[in-house]
């Protein structure tokens, strides 16, 4: 089946250090996502790309980094600069001409 | 810049009633309008959209809603709820050029349905 995959679905990290999310889309997708969700604020855009190896900030980049080396992959890495990095991450891609966005299932990122 | 405000962070209602979420957005130009859901620790599944055309939009689940310009509204109704209804509701607008969809979400809405 097409979709969107993100694993692992929850996640414990250490203070200080990195973590890398996993994003793969089978749905031959131009644009890929990173939104952060917390309880009462939505959905905020960490990083963006249109095409295979180019990217964009999005609003609350700071303390990620992000590579997109296949158009099918798109990982995400929480560093340690990462003031508040618990949170629930979701992973989107749409089409280059659509307008609507597929979601992966997320990620529950926790620092212990 | 393109933003969306959604009126009321929870909203509860009995089984069987009208189910209403309201949804307001700021855009400059003719936006592209979305009303997500989401259930507890899943991903977020579309319930329906705007692009152009007929300004009621019918979606799955029996939702539906309609654009008002003049409003600058999308509010999002079913005529009667469920009980499996109860989830979190995000209403998006679309930014963005060159084809690709940068969506700007509101805060969203949490639906209770009591029995």
């Amino acid at each position: 089946d097409g979709g969107i995959t993100q694993s692992p679905k929850y996640l414990f990290r250490k203070e200080g250090q990195n973590v890398t999310l996993s994003c793969e889309q089978n749905l031959n997708h131009d644009a890929m996502y990173w939104y952060r969700q917390d309880p009462g604020q939505g959905l905020r855009l960490i990083y963006y790309s249109q095409i295979v190896n180019d990217f964009q900030k999005g609003d609350i980049a700071e303390g990620y980094s992000v590579s997109r080396e296949k158009k099918e992959s798109f990982p995400l890495t929480v560093t340690s600069a990462q003031k508040n990095p618990t949170a629930f991450y979701l992973c989107a891609s749409s089409p280059r001409q659509g307008h609507q966005a597929f979601f992966g299932q997320g990620t529950r990122l926790t620092v212990v | 810049a393109q933003s969306v405000t959604q009126l009321g962070s929870h909203v509860s209602v009995s089984e069987g009633a009208l189910v209403l979420l309201r949804c307001n957005y700021s855009s400059s130009v003719p936006p592209y309008l979305f009303w997500y859901v989401q259930y507890p620790n899943q991903g977020l599944q579309l319930l329906l959209k705007y692009t152009t055309g007929a300004t009621l939009v019918k979606g799955i689940n029996g939702f539906e809603a309609e654009f008002k310009k003049s409003e600058t509204s999308f509010h999002l109704t079913k005529p009667s709820a469920h009980m499996s209804d109860a989830a979190e509701y995000f209403c998006a607008v679309s930014e963005g050029s060159g084809g690709y969809n940068k969506l700007i979400f509101g805060a969203g809405t949490r639906l209770a349905v009591h029995p």
